[in-house]
């Protein structure tokens, strides 16, 4: 079972173009994550959130947390966004994170 | 930066060996996390350890055994490692103390290939 799903898998989109990749999860949740891994690279925290919404930059983290649903929003698209973004929360109780399979973003200039 | 290094970082080995995979982390953090990262399953948790002899297994334990002798390390080891367990291995922290209030930071990653 997968507690956390991503949609899409891959996306492909222009430079300049705004994106969005999405997130949903079926457990009650204290904090939702978004990841970034460049390819062959480590593992790098976008944002964590628990409502609300959270901004750095061109990136946009949203969450509703009665639909058990975030989105990442990346405006102005850069060949440097191509990376894999992962989602994960943590449950309410336990000590665990579950992970996305993660998304695979390529941005062509 | 949580300061969190793993070593070693590349490893080639043959099957029935056993391999010692260590994570270091310089700021006293208390849950440390080892993951494996395969294709089409995304991070999956190995053991993760909440303090000082204190861990536990996650969902892919089998094969693997860990030690938290002091704060500072995390060891992953394979006590015979197969050809199944030919990964990338990241290692995680949750700052602040709690996964409910901590913010993630992963090490580099070590890529095991057995052979």
């Amino acid at each position: 079972k997968n507690e956390v799903e991503q949609s899409p898998q891959n996306l492909t989109a222009q430079e300049g173009e705004f994106i969005t990749i999405n997130c949903s999860y079926s457990v009650g949740i204290s904090a939702l994550h978004w990841l970034q891994q460049h390819p062959g690279g480590g593992i790098v925290s976008l944002f964590m959130l628990s409502s609300g919404k959270k901004k750095h930059g061109r990136l946009i983290a949203t969450i509703n947390i009665q639909e058990k649903h975030s989105s990442l929003h990346i405006t102005a698209s850069h060949p440097r966004d191509s990376a894999v973004y992962i989602c994960a929360v943590t449950g309410y109780t336990g000590n665990q994170f579950y992970f996305g399979t993660g998304t695979s973003l390529t941005v062509i200039p | 930066d949580a300061g969190i290094t793993q070593s070693p970082r590349h490893k080639v080995t043959e099957t029935g060996t056993p391999v010692t995979l260590r994570c270091h982390q310089t700021e006293n953090h208390r849950y440390m996390y080892w993951y494996r990262q395969d294709p089409g399953h995304g991070l999956r948790l190995i053991h993760y350890s909440y303090g000082v002899k204190d861990t536990d297994k996650g969902e892919v334990s089998d094969g693997y055994s860990v030690s938290r002798s002091k704060t500072e390390d995390f060891l992953l080891t394979l006590e015979s490692a197969t050809s199944s367990q030919t990964s990338v291995y990241f290692c995680a922290i949750s700052e602040n103390g709690t996964p409910n209030t901590g913010e993630l930071f992963f090490g580099e990653g070590s890529r095991l290939t057995v052979l």
